[in-house]
């Protein structure tokens, strides 16, 4: 399977809690993509790396949120101190490099469930 | 981000032609497409367009841009039971973040 890897698929914590999660992208992709999907709405932009720079993070990214790409391959996405309102379905994608408005390619997502 | 706006649902009996529109807001958007998303999954990219076209055709699929009234729609040939899915229309200034809709949920019944 060549495509967007995202482990785990589902992660249920309790509040106050921190995780991470780890998003593997096509092989070949050097834009990696970070989204989060609440129930009912379309996914929501976080934020994106061209190879292991983060060039772009969203105001939805707060400080208890943070993201690295250390060598241009696999990226994590680290939440501290987990919070009720951070569960939803945490989406990553990747696309090749070239001019702006390369496809996106998603994986399956992780699942995260507060208690 | 923008609004982007979609239709909630659309019903449509097998093998007729489905119409899914979406609105947008800003007249930037350069950068626009179509993903499908199945229960539990992730989004699967279906087609996507960029402003310089008004029109791109993929095998059962069709999408229309007008740019003057900032709309967009995939239409889907032939519907089956298995295109039964959540349709997100989503758009992008840059080409890097893109902002979505909410999605159209579209019921194939036989």
């Amino acid at each position: 399977d060549t495509g967007v890897s995202q482990d785990p698929r589902h992660k249920i914590t309790k509040r106050g809690q921190n995780v991470t999660f780890r998003c593997d992208p096509i092989s070949e992709h050097n834009r990696l993509y970070w989204y989060r999907q609440t129930l009912g709405q379309g996914p929501e932009f976080l934020t994106y790396f061209q190879n292991e720079a983060q060039l772009e993070k969203s105001r939805l990214l707060s400080d208890r949120f943070s993201a690295e790409r250390p060598k241009g391959s696999f990226s994590t996405l680290e939440i501290q101190r987990t919070e009720q309102g951070d569960s939803a379905m945490y989406l990553c994608a990747s696309s090749s490099l070239g001019g702006p408005g390369q496809p996106q390619h998603f994986g399956d997502g992780t699942r995260l469930s507060i208690l | 981000g923008e609004d982007v706006e979609q239709s909630l649902f659309l019903s449509v009996r097998e093998g007729d032609s489905s119409v899914i529109n979406c609105t947008y807001t800003d007249s930037s958007s350069t950068y626009l497409y179509w993903y499908k998303q199945e229960p539990g999954a992730g989004l699967q990219l279906l087609t996507y367009i960029f402003s310089n076209m008004d029109m791109k055709q993929d095998q059962r699929l069709t999408v229309l841009l007008n740019k003057k009234d900032k709309h967009l729609s995939l239409r889907i040939a032939d519907t089956q039971t298995g295109d039964s899915a959540i349709y997100f229309c989503a758009e992008s200034i840059t080409g890097y973040a893109l902002n979505f809709g909410k999605g159209t949920s579209l019921l194939v019944t036989p």
